[in-house]
């Protein structure tokens, strides 16, 4: 019964660093999409997947990548890490026969 | 930039009353869901109409939709203290393979 599990929960990277943020779901669903939540800004999607082996662009996917390998796991890596991706990030999945997303708990990501 | 905005952005109300919460949206849409996020966690689904729909309930939850305005509205009867928490918007073109979200609302319940 875990649904979407994120890992690390808390996360402190230096200017530069690269990192990848983990989101698993059990759930068997094909939809999964990562969001950046800041202040005042709501939720805006970075990348969504319909499917494994299958990924496309939302809103702010610069400095993003995504693969998803696999049903259950999808990825966030960031490659050179700025302070303007300080963020709470989420990892959301979903299915044709669920009736919304299943969030997990956020990853809370600063970046000095 | 973000497909939905909701108004009011901070509502603050007596335990009991009705809270009411709008969102607009720029371009149609397929479905429309409603999450709420206490502070510090994750979304939940609340609930979700389609474009077909006008109105749906769920417990005291209660959401229309008018998409000749391009808006919704999320009505919580007789509100609790626990139901203090933000409230967003989120809407789809299509299943759930890109589903953007407004800017929320923050509803306060004082008891």
């Amino acid at each position: 019964n875990a649904g979407v599990t994120q890992t690390p929960k808390f996360q402190v990277l230096k200017t530069g660093q690269s990192m990848t943020l983990q989101c698993a779901q059990d759930m068997n669903h094909e939809y999964m999409s990562w969001y950046r939540q800041d202040p005042g800004m709501g939720l805006r999607l970075i990348h969504y997947s319909v499917g494994a082996g299958i990924t496309d662009q939302g809103e702010v996917p610069n400095g993003y990548n995504v693969s998803r390998s696999t049903t259950e796991d999808f990825p966030l890596r960031l490659l050179s890490a700025a302070p303007s991706q300080t963020s709470v990030y989420f990892c959301a999945s979903s299915s044709d026969k669920s009736d919304g997303y299943t969030f997990g708990s956020g990853t809370r990501l600063t970046v000095v | 930039s973000q497909q939905g905005e909701e108004d009011p952005q901070a509502l603050s109300i007596q335990e009991g009353e009705n809270a009411t919460m709008n969102c607009s949206y720029k371009t149609s849409i397929n479905n429309l869901q409603w999450y709420r996020q206490n502070s510090g966690r994750g979304l939940v689904h609340l609930i979700l109409i389609r474009s077909n729909e006008r109105e749906k309930h769920s417990g005291r939850l209660r959401v229309t939709l008018d998409t000749s305005k391009k808006s919704s509205s999320l009505l919580i009867t007789a509100s609790r203290a626990a139901d203090t928490a933000s409230y967003f918007c989120a809407t789809d073109k299509g299943g759930y393979q890109k589903v953007t979200f407004g800017t929320g609302t923050k509803l306060q319940v004082i008891p």
